[in-house]
This record gives C-alpha cells, sequence and structure tokens, in this order.
C-alpha cells in the first residue's frame, strides 16, 4: 500500500542548532516528493520539492532536503534553526501514472524551537 | 487580492443544517483541491478538480458535494454532516494537477455539533 510516514510527531531543537526531519515513503511509481511548513492558523507553504535530477535540493528559508531512493526517505534538513521556524512540517509524496494519481501527506512534525 | 482565499474562515453547524465552504484562487491556475485536516491524521485529499472537471474522489461520503463552476472558483457544499466531520478544510490550486506546487488556503474551521 501507498504510504507516507514522519516518525517524529514532536521535535524540540535548540535555537541555533541544527535541524532534521525525517519521512519515508512507501510507492510503486516514480514519486514526486514535497515539504511544506503550516505555521497556526495559516494554510500549507511549500518549502522544496523534488521531481528529478540532483537528489540534494534546496528551498526557502535555507532548508534542503536530500532524496535517497535506496531509503526510500526524502529527509529535512536546515543547519540553524531560527525561533521563527516553530510550526509543523508535513511530507507529502505524489504520484502520476497510467493508472494511478495519487497525493498523500505525511502525519507531519511538530517542530518546537527553545530560546 | 492575490493567492487563494476561502470563506468563511469558521463555521459552526447542526447535523440538520446545510453549508457551502467557499475557495477562490487569484493565480491563474488549472487545478483545485479539497482536503480535510482532523487533528492527530494525516492531510485526506477529498477531491480534484482539473480545468473544472473532477479527477479525483476518494470515497468521500455524498455528504460532501463539491462543485467548480469555473477555474478560480470552488465550492463544498455540506449537508447532514457528522460530528466527526468536524475539521480543518483546506483549499487548494496548482497550475497543472498533481506534479506541480500546490498553494494553500488558510482553511476552514469547521464544527459540527
Amino acid at each position: 500500500a501507498q504510504s507516507v510516514t514522519q516518525p517524529d510527531i514532536h521535535i524540540t531543537v535548540s535555537e541555533g542548532a541544527s535541524l532534521e526531519l525525517r519521512c519515508n515513503y512507501s510507492y510503486g511509481a516514480t514519486p514526486y516528493l514535497f515539504w511544506y511548513v503550516q505555521s497556526p492558523g495559516q494554510g500549507l507553504q511549500l518549502l522544496l520539492k523534488y521531481f528529478s535530477g540532483d537528489t540534494l535540493v534546496q528551498g526557502i528559508k535555507g532548508f534542503e532536503a536530500e532524496f535517497k531512493r535506496s531509503q526510500s526517505s526524502f529527509n529535512l534538513r536546515k543547519p540553524s534553526v531560527h525561533w521563527s521556524d516553530a510550526a509543523e512540517y508535513f511530507c507529502a509524496v505524489g504520484a502520476r501514472s497510467y493508472n494511478n494519481n495519487d497525493m498523500r501527506f505525511g502525519a507531519g512534525t511538530r517542530l518546537t524551537v527553545k530560546p | 487580492e492575490t493567492g487563494v482565499t476561502q470563506t468563511p474562515r469558521h463555521l459552526v453547524m447542526g447535523m440538520t443544517n446545510k453549508k457551502s465552504l467557499k475557495c477562490e484562487q487569484h493565480l491563474g491556475h488549472n487545478a483545485m483541491y479539497w482536503y480535510k485536516q482532523s487533528a492527530k491524521k494525516p492531510l485526506e485529499l477529498m477531491f480534484v478538480y482539473s480545468l473544472e472537471e473532477r479527477v479525483e474522489n476518494n470515497s468521500v461520503p455524498s455528504r460532501f458535494s463539491p462543485e467548480c463552476p469555473n477555474s478560480s472558483h470552488l465550492f463544498l457544499h455540506l449537508h447532514t454532516l457528522q460530528p466527526e466531520d468536524s475539521a480543518l478544510y483546506l483549499c487548494a490550486s496548482s497550475q497543472e494537477a498533481w506534479r506541480e506546487t500546490q498553494y494553500f488556503g488558510p482553511g476552514t474551521r469547521l464544527l459540527v455539533l
């Protein structure tokens, strides 16, 4: 079955520390991969996406993610977290093939930033 | 006004009421989506419209009825809802369906009593 897993429900990091949010997927088709961020009371905003090519993608706000096909992972990273990064982060996987159009989101990881 | 807007932002309704959620996008996109976001559950895709035609319906109960009169507007008509339908309903749009970046509205927080 197709699925997206974000193993960490809640992560707390200190401001200035590095961050890695995990995302694993299970998909039969070639996936399109996304990371979105949601601040309280807001809709989702795209941070970055991967369709093909270089497996290390750069996004907005200093975020990057690396696609590892062998591990079925698309982890999000940031070298130095800012207090304004506190939010909920969603990994999403889309697929389009002749018999399957789908878009799945992970359950989300809530990030708390300590001063 | 730019981006994706949703009205109302908050809605309280009884199980016998009929109400509608509205979504409008000002981005010139061809695809629009309805999602349901419940506490502690993954975001659930409900409906997808591409060029005003429904292309996906993920087994959503018939008490939810979408309408897409043109590429800029999307409605979700609600009738005889259940308390478990209480959630944040998010609308999104993208240039084309599926592989393009989706732009989300702020959502409508729905409470069914």
